[in-house]
């Protein structure tokens, strides 16, 4: 299982663009890069998915470079409400998901 | 419907307690999971039922023992817990287990153990 390192924490201010990247040097030929967001006192909330090159939805874009060894989380013009913990997971083994220590990232006004 | 429901939100029980948590999805999801999170670390993985069977124990004590009585219900019964068992417990479902499948997590127990 592919592990992950991400920064510990992050600040940032409001209407800034916000990056997180997580590095995955192991990552395997078959996994998925997936990011979650945790808000305190609740679940995991799934953000946005990818294998290569980039995706985008309402919410983040997902960069992924060709040798796949790391990807970049982008939150556009990030609010107060954008401050929790982001995870970054790759693949799974079998039939788990192992989250790592994510990154707390916090808006400031 | 894309919600997770867990029951009770808060739980205070003692070492010779025995309580049971609840989870329920709707969404015609075959996998579902229990994790555990204490404050300031990951979610950390317990259990997981594909098709209603166990796959996966983490190794987890035996006075945590996990039942899916149908594809929608998943319970976590707890039996003489520890003070160190105190918590947030993660339910949470996906399509299928295996693969990058999205999961759907719920509120979360918050389990207080005296």
């Amino acid at each position: 299982l592919a592990k992950t390192t991400q920064p510990i924490s992050m600040d940032s201010y409001e209407g800034q663009e916000v990056n997180i990247t997580c590095s995955h040097n192991n990552i395997a030929t078959n996994d998925y890069i997936t990011w979650y967001q945790q808000f305190p006192s609740q679940g995991p909330r799934f953000i946005i998915q990818g294998y290569k090159t980039k995706v985008t939805n309402e919410v983040a874009s997902l960069f992924i470079p060709a040798d796949r060894k790391s990807s970049t989380l982008s939150l556009p013009r990030v609010s107060l409400s954008d401050t929790a913990v982001y995870y970054c997971l790759v693949g799974e083994r079998d039939d788990k998901i192992i989250f790592g220590k994510g990154t707390r990232l916090h808006i400031l006004p | 419907d894309t919600e997770v429901t867990q029951t009770p939100k808060h739980l205070v029980m003692g070492m010779t307690n025995k309580k049971s948590l609840k989870c329920e999805q709707h969404m015609g999801h075959r996998a579902m999971y229990w994790y555990k999170q204490k404050a300031k670390k990951p979610p950390e993985l317990m259990f997981v039922y594909s098709y209603e069977k166990l796959s996966i124990n983490e190794s987890v004590p035996s006075r945590f023992s996990p039942e899916c009585p149908n594809s929608s219900l998943l319970n976590l019964h707890l039996h003489a817990l520890q003070p160190e068992d105190s918590a947030l417990y993660l339910c949470a479902s996906s399509h299928r287990a295996g693969g990058p499948e999205t999961q759907y997590f719920g509120p979360g127990t918050r389990l207080l153990v005296l």
